[in-house]
């Protein structure tokens, strides 16, 4: 596509329950990114793909979260037993590759925990 | 690690005025790139500007322009003739060798008529 998707764009769940989120780069983009924007916060970041190297997952905030990139192109999010703190918006963005470049953002997914 | 402080969480312009939001940083590192990005109300982020760590010329993108004094880790981003569409979060970014963008909390501008 044109730019980067995300889907779902917004996403109600009960705390407890476990949620996808899917991001599709650019196509031809290596790098490929995902960002958690709390209310009134900054991005916060969460996982790094480049190529075939091994992700940096060194923002992820706890062994609930996990992502995984298929191909190197899709990438999803999983959020496992949500709980009321991870609402947030999560942002995937993708590059080219070299890491002076600009990312190219989705508009991110609205997740709401109640 | 890297961190970056925008101190102005919100801010307020009139049409057809000049405004200049701050970033600071700090870094260990000497090679480095910094960004502005803006993400309009519609949440899509878009990169603004660009600056290289290395250059001494502040970089320019039509109406907008940096100050980037590298001594002082400050990067301050100038809005010339601001526009209603200039109305969004501002974003100061970070990026070293660790390939990842490290982001400031956001300046939220407001243009007015």
């Amino acid at each position: 596509g044109a730019g980067v998707s995300q889907s779902p764009s917004n996403k109600v769940t009960e705390k407890g329950k476990d949620v996808e989120l899917r991001c599709d780069p650019i196509s031809g983009h290596t790098a490929l990114y995902w960002y958690r924007q709390s209310l009134g916060q900054g991005l916060e970041f969460l996982i790094y793909f480049q190529g075939n190297s091994a992700p940096d997952k060194s923002g992820l905030p706890s062994d609930r979260f996990s992502a995984e990139r298929t191909g190197g192109s899709v990438s999803t999010l999983t959020i496992q037993r949500t709980q009321q703190e991870d609402s947030a918006v999560y942002l995937c963005a993708s590059s080219a590759g070299s890491w002076a470049g600009e990312l190219f953002f989705g508009e991110g997914s609205r997740l709401t925990v109640l | 690690a890297q961190t970056v402080t925008q101190s102005q969480p919100e801010m307020s312009v009139q049409e057809a005025e000049t405004v200049t939001l701050s970033c600071t940083y700090d870094t260990s590192e000497s090679n480095y790139y910094l960004f502005w990005y803006k993400q309009p109300p519609s949440r899509q982020m878009i990169l603004v500007i660009r600056q290289e760590a290395y250059k001494q010329q502040n970089a320019t993108e039509n109406r907008f322009s940096v100050n980037f004094q590298k001594a002082a880790k400050s990067f301050s981003l100038k809005i010339s003739d601001s526009q209603l569409g200039d109305t969004a979060m501002y974003f100061c970014a970070f990026s070293g060798t660790a390939s990842k963008l490290t982001f400031g909390t956001g300046t939220r501008l407001q243009v007015t008529l």
